[in-house]
């Protein structure tokens, strides 16, 4: 699996957008971009994935740079309950794969 | 749709001890995984279950293993407890082929 990295911590207003950067200069051709998020004392929640294009669902959009070397999660309002460690996952979608956490963003939403 | 459900949710033993834990998948997911979180070393795979087989192993120690029953849910057991076995350990469930894994709350577990 392809390595990646993010900052360690972030703060955002709440109701602003949290722009979260995630590097991942090895990733090769299958393997898709995670993102989870774990909120303290409780399991990790999946939020979104993508391959090259650009994802949104209810909770995130992701955006994820033509050489696909880099990708932003973004959380168009956060809230308080947003305040989480985020993480960003590079593996292949051939289901088989164990997730591999590193040790995230820490993002706080200030109210 | 319930969700990942675990038992206990806490527990105490000694060290030398054994502990057996369960997790009981979303109905429909035939993908089981574990994970340990303690804070010095984050999350860590421990291993995966799929039809009652591991598919997949993480680099824990053969104390720790795990089953999967024909109704997809599965035990985790740690045999001959230490004090570094503290820890919260979660189980995730997903869909065959994804990578999309729904997780449990946990079983934080203390070794004194």
């Amino acid at each position: 699996d392809a390595k990646t990295t993010q900052p360690t911590s972030m703060d955002c207003a709440e109701g602003r957008a949290a722009n979260l950067p995630c590097n991942h200069s090895t990733i090769s051709g299958n393997e898709y971009v995670y993102w989870y998020r774990q909120i303290h004392s409780q399991g990790p929640q999946y939020i979104i994935h993508g391959l090259k294009n650009n994802e949104t669902n209810e909770m995130a959009s992701l955006i994820i740079t033509e050489d696909r070397k880099s990708s932003t999660l973004i959380l168009p309002h956060a809230t308080l309950r947003d305040t989480a460690v985020y993480y960003c996952i590079a593996l292949s979608n051939f289901g088989n794969e164990k997730l591999t956490f590193g040790t995230g963003t820490r993002l706080t939403i200030i109210p | 749709k319930a969700g990942v459900t675990q038992t206990p949710r806490y527990l105490i033993k000694t060290r030398g001890q054994q502990v057996t834990l369960s997790c009981s998948p979303i109905s429909g997911h035939r993908s089981v995984s574990w994970y340990q979180q303690t804070p010095g070393q984050g999350l860590q795979f421990l291993f995966e279950y799929f039809s009652e087989t591991q598919r997949n192993k993480g680099n824990f120690p053969g104390r720790f293993s795990g089953r999967q029953f024909s109704n997809s849910r599965s035990e985790m057991n740690v045999s001959t407890l230490e004090l570094g076995d503290s820890a919260l350990y979660l189980c995730a469930s997903s869909l065959v082929g994804l990578n999309e894994q729904y997780f449990g709350p946990g079983t934080r577990l203390t070794v004194t």
